[in-house]
C-alpha cells in the first residue's frame, strides 16, 4: 500500500513569491492534515480535513495561507506571498478513523525556504 | 489547552546503554499518547501508543507506560543500538476536542558504537 505522497520534496522561493504544496493521502482515509515544523519544533496543525471539508482551520494564517480538498482526496495548501519565517518543513498526514484514536501517517515533508 | 513536554536534547548514549527519554503532558479531556520517531532524512513514523491509563505500549523494544497520576508516558528502551539514532516527538489526541495530534519539542538521541 503506497504512504502518503507529498511534492515537492524541496522548494526555495524568494520572500513575497507564491508556492503550493501538494499531498496525496492514503487511499480510502477520510481525514487529511496539514502541518508545519520549524526547526527543532514539533509539528503544529494548520488545518485538519474531514473528506472535502475544513473542520478546523484555527491555525491557518488565512491572510496568506490557503488550502483545498475538492474531491475529498488530494489537498493543495497555498502561501501567497510568503514571507521569511515561513521557512519549515510543511508536513501532510491522512488517518482512517477508528473507535479509539484516529493513527495518522505521514508523508516526508516539504521542506521549504524562503530567501 | 493541551501541551507536551519533553526532554532537550541531544541525548548521547553508548551502544547497548538504557535510555529514557521523558515526557510529561497537560490535556482537558482525556487523551490518547503516542510515541513518533523520526530517522533521518525519512517522515514521521508512530513508534508506539497507549489509550488508556496504565496502558504499556511497546515497539521494537521501546516501551512507554500511560501514568495518569503524573500524567507522564516516558519513553524508555533497554539496550540502544546505533540504529536507533533519530529525533523522538511525544504526542497527544484529546479525543473531546480538536482530534489533531499535539506534539512536543522532540528529543534527538545520538547513539555511539
Amino acid at each position: 500500500e503506497a504512504g502518503v505522497v507529498q511534492s515537492p520534496r524541496y522548494k526555495i522561493i524568494e520572500k513575497k513569491q507564491p508556492v503550493a504544496f501538494w499531498c496525496n493521502p492514503i487511499s480510502g482515509h477520510n481525514t487529511l492534515y496539514w502541518y508545519r515544523q520549524n526547526l527543532g519544533q514539533g509539528p503544529e496543525l494548520l488545518i485538519r480535513y474531514e473528506n472535502e471539508e475544513a473542520v478546523d482551520d484555527s491555525q491557518l494564517p488565512k491572510d496568506r495561507f490557503s488550502a483545498e480538498r475538492l474531491k475529498g482526496v488530494d489537498s493543495t495548501l497555498k502561501i501567497q506571498p510568503a514571507e521569511l519565517g515561513d521557512s519549515a518543513v510543511y508536513l501532510c498526514a491522512s488517518s482512517n478513523k477508528t473507535k479509539y484514536y484516529n493513527e495518522q501517517f505521514f508523508g516526508p515533508g516539504t521542506r521549504l525556504t524562503v530567501l | 489547552g493541551d501541551s507536551v513536554t519533553q526532554m532537550e536534547g541531544p541525548v548521547t548514549l553508548s551502544e547497548e546503554a538504557f535510555l529514557t527519554i521523558n515526557c510529561t503532558y497537560t490535556a482537558t479531556g482525556y487523551p490518547s499518547l503516542f510515541w513518533y520517531v523520526q530517522y533521518p532524512g525519512e517522515g514521521l513514523q508512530l513508534l508506539l501508543k497507549a489509550t488508556k491509563a496504565d496502558d504499556k505500549g511497546s515497539n521494537k523494544g521501546f516501551e512507554a507506560t500511560y501514568r495518569k497520576e503524573t500524567t507522564s508516558f516516558h519513553l524508555e528502551k533497554g539496550s540502544v543500538q546505533v540504529s536507533d539514532s533519530a529525533v523522538y516527538f511525544c504526542a497527544l489526541i484529546d479525543h473531546g476536542s480538536r482530534r489533531a495530534l499535539t506534539f512536543g519539542s522532540g528529543t534527538r538521541l545520538q547513539v555511539q558504537p
